[in-house]
């Protein structure tokens, strides 16, 4: 596609249940990046996957966050027993190495 | 210590002024700047890229100052549509990128 693409846009789960977030990045794109944001605040980083390599991890905040990236694409971010301190809008962003990268339009979770 | 950080503001200008802003960042051996914009309740959104020997496009100039590990962004003749936070980003070596916690711009008519 022509952007990043993320889905849901929106997403209300309760507290405690699990919820899987996707993004599919530009068709191309080797670098993917997931980030959250929470209301009011900068952008936090989560995880990034480069190509092939072992993704880098160092920024989810517990065990309770996960991510996968099938076949260098499509990536998906799990977040297991949510809490509300989870709630935010999660953003995906796609780079080609070297360049500044394009976001999708997020996900806005809200744990009630 | 912070790898990017940035004065939050919150900037307001009337319509027309020229308005500066200012990131530094802690790593000395960062590759590429960039200028984001992000709207209220948007995603981020590339300005654009900051090159040593500075660039302009339009009413903005980004500018690099490597001994001194900051960048800069420049508006001139600020306009409502101007409105929004200005988001810093580094990227080091590795291909991470990292963000400032924004600066807030209100242009104000």
């Amino acid at each position: 596609g022509a952007g990043v693409s993320q889905s849901p846009s929106n997403k209300v789960t309760e507290k405690g249940k699990d919820v899987e977030l996707r993004c599919d990045p530009i068709s191309g794109h080797t670098a993917l990046y997931w980030y959250r944001q929470s209301l009011g605040q900068g952008l936090e980083f989560l995880i990034y996957f480069q190509g092939n390599s072992a993704p880098d991890k160092s920024g989810l905040p517990s065990d309770r966050f996960s991510a996968e990236r099938t076949g260098g694409s499509v990536s998906t971010l799990t977040i297991q027993r949510t809490q509300q301190e989870d709630s935010a809008v999660y953003l995906c962003a796609s780079s080609w190495t070297g360049n500044g990268y394009t976001f999708g339009s997020g996900t806005r979770l809200t744990v009630v | 210590r912070k790898e990017v950080e940035q004065d939050p503001g919150p900037f307001n200008v009337p319509e027309g002024a020229t308005v500066a802003f200012n990131c530094t960042y802690s790593n000395s051996a960062s590759q590429s700047f960039f200028w984001y914009r992000q709207d209220c309740r948007k995603e981020p959104k590339l300005l654009m890229s900051v090159y040593s020997s500075g660039n302009e496009d339009g009413r903005f100039t980004a500018q690099l100052n490597r001994a001194s590990q900051y960048i800069s962004l420049l508006i001139r003749d600020s306009k409502l549509s101007d409105s929004a936070t200005y988001l810093c980003v580094v990227r080091n070596t590795g291909n991470q990128f990292y963000f400032g916690t924004g600066t807030s711009l209100t242009v104000i008519p």
